[in-house]
């Protein structure tokens, strides 16, 4: 079946203008996270969703990032005013957990490479 | 946060058998220890996942001392395709989304 898909693949942008990243998790998975990854570094959490409920934006490195889950299944990540240390790669995940389990097995999607000029 | 620590890197030949271990000494009761396998532009993929003493699928075993401060993971018999990086994430079930971070992972390298 299909697995998690991203896009678009790779951004480029300017600095301060704004960028929307999509994630379409597998259907029929509740849970979806956001991650990001600089170059050379792990992957640093930024959001969770689970279901209809409130997101733990708890990660988010600042108010310039935001996101959406609309119908409980496509996200939207958007980045404000970009910054140069917002180059990076953005992922995205989901699970099937009805629970937010972290035991749970995530799918990730490619990602999306930004990179702000 | 029960923080990990593992090799940056790791070089291994095709046939042999590769242990990572994870070092996790503030690791809490109701963690779990999961192991992801990341390909060069690609998202992480799951591995292997547990609580303690032993787990083995098909790609991999997962061994866990009874104090659970660490763990390794048991590649047998790697090829140049296990060429990647693998992480070790710590995390409890049922929440604590924030304190969720993969860490640098560990950089496995198999050569011919």
């Amino acid at each position: 079946g299909a697995g998690v898909s991203q896009s678009p693949s790779n951004k480029v942008t300017e600095k301060g203008k704004d960028v929307e990243l999509r994630c379409d998790p597998i259907s029929g998975h509740t849970a979806l996270y956001w991650y990001r990854q600089s170059l050379g570094q792990g992957l640093e959490f930024l959001i969770y969703f689970q279901g209809n409920s409130a997101p733990d934006k708890s990660g988010l490195p600042s108010d310039r990032f935001s996101a959406e889950r609309t119908g409980g299944s496509v996200s939207t990540l958007t980045i404000q005013r970009t910054q140069q240390e917002d180059s990076a790669v953005y992922l995205c995940a989901s699970s099937l957990s009805r629970f937010g389990s972290v035991t749970d097995t995530q799918y990730f999607g490619p990602g999306t490479r930004l990179t702000v000029l | 946060l029960a923080k990990t620590t593992q090799p940056i890197s790791m070089d291994s030949y095709e046939g042999q058998e590769v242990n990572i271990t994870c070092s996790h000494n503030n690791i809490a009761t109701n963690d779990y220890i999961t192991w992801y396998q990341q390909f060069p532009s690609q998202g992480p993929r799951f591995i292997i996942q547990g609580y303690k003493t032993k787990v083995t699928n098909e790609v991999a075993s997962l061994f866990i001392p009874a104090d659970r401060k660490s763990s390794t993971l048991s590649l047998p018999r790697v090829s140049l395709s296990d060429t990647a990086v693998y992480y070790c994430l710590v995390a409890p079930s049922g929440g604590g989304y924030s304190t969720l971070t993969f860490g640098k992972g560990t950089m496995l390298l198999v050569s011919p």
